[in-house]
């Protein structure tokens, strides 16, 4: 089973609709989660971070982490043509006492004017 | 300041050569990775380094070599590659324990011929 899994999409909203992209993990003992989004050709950018229960918002993201269901969204409202991308969800798990990164598949992402 | 820096951008290189890809960062960070990303795959861990000390080798073959000269320096000495192993070579740095962000340099575009 993988640490990580996503929807490798892609997904396409028009212009100024919600995103909403997913992932779930597998290791309870997963501390953090992370959204990167990366541009073809690109290195991946951290855009979100998440560590508690709940919802955390930043201008036109929003992440959701739901551990009981050891689940994580990312939100991207009002989407833009420059959103279109592929989004990385990514874990962090202490293993080998050290704190080791997981990234899912990626999610494929296309906005359309 | 986020940022991550490596050279060269780009690297062509043939079977027989040797080379190195250099990264820097200036964040205090004092962890730092290799990843090497394939075309529409997730980044896949190579080494890590904490506290300069090699902490994680995730069975790389032996024509990469990693070094960190220091904390804010990592390389990644290249020898007798495959033409497989061409990719996106990521550097990336982050905290080395507890919740934690991880941050990517831009990347070195390796082909081998």
């Amino acid at each position: 089973q993988k640490e990580v899994e996503q929807n490798s999409g892609p997904l396409s909203v028009p212009e100024g609709a919600i995103a909403s992209l997913n992932c779930t993990y597998s290791d309870r003992g997963s501390q953090s989660f992370f959204w990167y989004r990366q541009y073809s050709g690109k290195s991946p950018e951290l855009i979100m971070f998440i560590y508690s229960n709940g919802d955390k918002e930043d201008g036109r993201f929003t992440a959701q982490l739901n551990k009981a269901s050891q689940y994580v969204s990312l939100l991207i409202r009002d989407s833009q043509p420059s959103d279109s991308a592929t989004y990385l969800c990514a874990v962090n798990i202490l293993k080998d006492n050290f704190n080791k990164f997981y990234f899912g598949s990626g999610t494929k992402l296309n906005v359309k004017p | 300041d986020t940022e991550v820096t490596q050279t060269p951008k780009h690297l062509v290189m043939g079977m027989t050569n040797k080379k190195s890809l250099k990264c820097e960062q200036h964040m205090g960070h004092r962890a730092m990775y290799w990843y090497k990303q394939k075309a529409k795959k997730p980044p896949e861990l190579m080494f890590v380094y904490s506290y300069e000390k090699l902490s994680i080798n995730e069975s790389v073959p032996s024509r990469f070599s990693p070094e960190c000269p220091n904390s804010s320096l990592l390389n990644l000495h290249l020898h007798a590659l495959q033409p497989e192993d061409s990719a996106l070579y990521l550097c990336a740095s982050g905290v080395a324990s507890g919740k934690y962000e991880q941050y990517f340099g831009p990347g070195t575009r390796l082909t081998v011929t």
